[in-house]
Formats: structure tokens, C-alpha cells, sequence
């Protein structure tokens, strides 16, 4: 079973600010099964990225996604208001067939 | 507008029995894998089942395997999850999602992840 591993826990930034987001898998994950999602509280996850780095439809372009092998990065370039909320990588496999990782909180500074 | 929608969340005592709905619409729900990814209280997501177009493959955790069953309807254009043998750590918010594939002409290659989801259906199990 791969295990997706998310640091920081909590990212405290300021609006304007750049945001850089670690995911690492305990064994190599191929990129077209990487993915990142973002969540706001009260509502259901969103997906930000595919494939490790191409964004979904509708997903601004501050929203980036790069990474390989087991360590994966998603870069939000200049941090709006509506941009803080949790962000989770998620991978998918064989058994389970989906994993997610803890997550990360991008929090106002 | 593509927008999938849970229902039949509540309150079961450990043990007990419930039955999750989720209908979809705005997309050809038989042409997508579908998954149900549920939420405990203030922690992660978890995936927790999914099922193929056809409903000939399914897949569980490891935690729900041999309890929940997976299971659609293409007619009627629904998923469902049917939860047995309910525990205290099933309690959560439960999520249906569509899963997506996306074909790449630059690199030739499928990339996946879950596209729509629904805004989740309550389950609080506790006597």
C-alpha cells in the first residue's frame, strides 16, 4: 500500500504570498495517477490537478502542479482570499485503488 | 448541470443498517467509474469504495470490506452504498464522486482523479 505523506500540516501565509505544498509517496507513484484537490470547510473537495500538473477545468493559473517519482509539489504563486482551505494529494493504485493524504491547511497569517 | 446528489444519511446505533443514495444527472452516468470517499469528523478524506461503468468491479478499503457493499443502477442513474454492521469510526460524512479520466494529445497518456462530487450525506453512528 502507497502512503502519501503532506508537509507542512499548516502553512500560515500572508494574501500575495507564494504557497508550496510537499506530497510524498512511500513508494514511486506515476504521475498520470496524481492528483491534488482542495477543500473548504462546509463544502466538498474540488479537483485542482491531474496528472500531476495539469489543472483542472476552471482552476486558475496561480494553481501549478510539478513532481515525480515519490515527490510531488503543488504552488499556489500569489495567494487570493479564497485560496486558504485544505489541499490533499491523492494517488491512485491498486489496493486500495485511491489514497489521499493527511492534508495541508493554508491558514491566514 | 452535471451535479451528483447523496441522500439517506442519519443516525443508527452501532451494528445497524443504512442505505446511501446518490443521483446523479447533467452527464452519462454509465459511462464513469464511481467512487463513495467519506470524511470523520475533522480529519482527511477517505476513499472508501468504487464500482465500474458496468457495475462488474467493484473495490473496497480494507476497514469496510465484507460490511458495505457498492453497488448502481444506470436506469436510474444512482450509486449506492449499502453499510452493515455499523461502527463508531463509520461515522463521517459520506461523499459520491465521479471519476474521471482525461486524455492527453500532447503526451499520449490518460491522467485520472474525481471531477464532481456531491455535498455529502451525514453518518453519525452511536447508541
Amino acid at each position: 500500500e502507497i502512503v502519501l505523506t503532506q508537509s507542512p500540516g499548516t502553512l500560515s501565509l500572508s494574501p500575495g504570498e507564494r504557497a508550496t505544498l510537499s506530497c510524498r509517496a512511500s513508494q514511486s507513484v506515476s504521475s498520470s495517477y496524481l492528483a491534488w484537490y482542495q477543500q473548504k470547510p462546509g463544502q466538498a473537495p474540488r479537483l485542482l490537478i491531474y496528472g500531476a500538473s495539469s489543472r483542472a477545468t476552471g482552476i486558475p493559473d496561480r494553481f501549478s502542479g510539478s513532481g515525480s517519482g515519490t515527490d510531488f509539489t503543488l504552488t499556489i504563486s500569489r495567494l487570493e482570499p479564497e485560496d486558504f482551505a485544505v489541499y490533499y494529494c491523492q494517488q491512485y493504485g491498486s489496493s486500495p485503488r485511491w489514497t489521499f493524504g493527511q492534508g495541508t491547511k493554508v491558514e491566514i497569517k | 448541470e452535471v451535479q451528483l446528489v447523496e441522500s439517506g444519511g442519519g443516525l443508527v446505533q452501532p451494528g445497524g443498517s443504512l442505505r446511501l443514495s446518490c443521483a446523479a444527472s447533467g452527464f452519462t452516468f454509465s459511462s464513469y467509474w464511481m467512487s463513495w470517499v467519506r470524511q470523520a469528523p475533522g480529519k482527511g478524506l477517505e476513499w472508501v469504495a468504487n464500482i465500474k461503468q458496468d457495475g462488474s468491479e467493484k473495490y473496497y478499503v480494507d476497514s469496510v470490506k465484507g460490511r458495505f457493499t457498492i453497488s448502481r443502477d444506470n436506469a436510474k442513474n444512482s450509486l449506492y452504498l449499502q453499510m452493515n454492521s455499523l461502527r463508531a469510526e463509520d461515522t463521517a460524512v459520506y461523499y459520491c464522486a465521479r471519476e474521471s479520466d482525461f486524455w492527453s494529445g500532447y503526451t499520449k497518456k490518460y491522467y485520472y482523479g474525481m471531477d464532481v462530487w456531491g455535498q455529502g450525506t451525514t453518518v453519525t453512528v452511536s447508541s
